[in-house]
């Protein structure tokens, strides 16, 4: 079984700070890797697939990049609304799918 | 626009069955298949299974093989998760979501507990 990592577990940033959340995978999944937001009490929202591409809705300030077993979530310009976990998940074997553990962002 | 409206709370006893139902909206029911994930406290996204709401079709994660059933109405666009012998450690939200390889809508939760 592909197992997904990600690093930080968590992170603590200013509003106005570029914050980076990396995702790996144990093999390679070529691109196919979601990103998920679940803000608190809340289900999760997708924000990105395919690695890079925006969910419609999605700000801008939230970027993809990545593939084979390496992958960043990126949030430029942190809000106090981004706040909440963010999870990736891999599709490469769907509908047998898996997601990392997740990583909490909290605002300094 | 797309909806996805889970069932209400369920307690129950260890040992006890649940169903969880997941009525879509929106959408053409049977082109999309389903996935369950749920989320014990404190914890992450845990897939539990899919099923094809066009043909039926399921696949379950190892963990929950024997005690899942996953199957869908079309006639009411609805689709359902039943979990038998439930454990203490079953205690968790169950949430159901669209399926395009990827998890694009979700249902609002369905927090099932099991208490004596």
């Amino acid at each position: 079984d592909i197992q997904m990592t990600q690093s930080p577990p968590s992170l603590s940033a200013s509003v106005g700070d570029r914050v980076t959340i990396t995702c790996r995978a144990s093999q390679g999944i070529d691109n196919y890797l979601a990103w998920y937001q679940q803000k608190p009490g809340k289900a999760p929202n997708l924000l990105i697939y395919g690695a890079s591409t925006l969910q419609s809705g999605v700000p801008s300030r939230f970027s993809g990049s990545g593939s084979g077993t390496e992958f960043t979530l990126t949030i430029n310009s942190l809000q106090p609304e981004d706040v909440g976990i963010y999870y990736c998940q891999r599709y490469d074997s769907a509908p047998r799918i898996s997601f990392g553990p997740g990583t909490k962002v909290e605002i300094k | 626009q797309v909806q996805l409206v889970q069932s209400g709370h369920e307690v129950k006893k260890p040992g006890a069955s649940v169903k969880v139902s997941c009525k879509a909206s929106g959408y053409i029911f049977n082109t999309y298949g389903i996935y369950w994930v749920r989320q014990a406290p404190g914890q992450g996204l845990e897939w539990m299974g899919w099923i094809s709401v066009y043909n039926g079709n399921t696949k379950y994660a190892q963990k929950f093989q024997g005690r899942v059933t996953m199957t869908t109405d079309t006639s009411i666009n609805t689709a359902y998760l039943e979990l038998r012998s439930l454990r203490s450690d079953d205690t968790a939200i169950y949430y159901c979501a669209r399926d395009i390889d990827f998890l694009d809508f979700w249902g609002q939760g369905t927090q099932v507990t099991v208490s004596s």
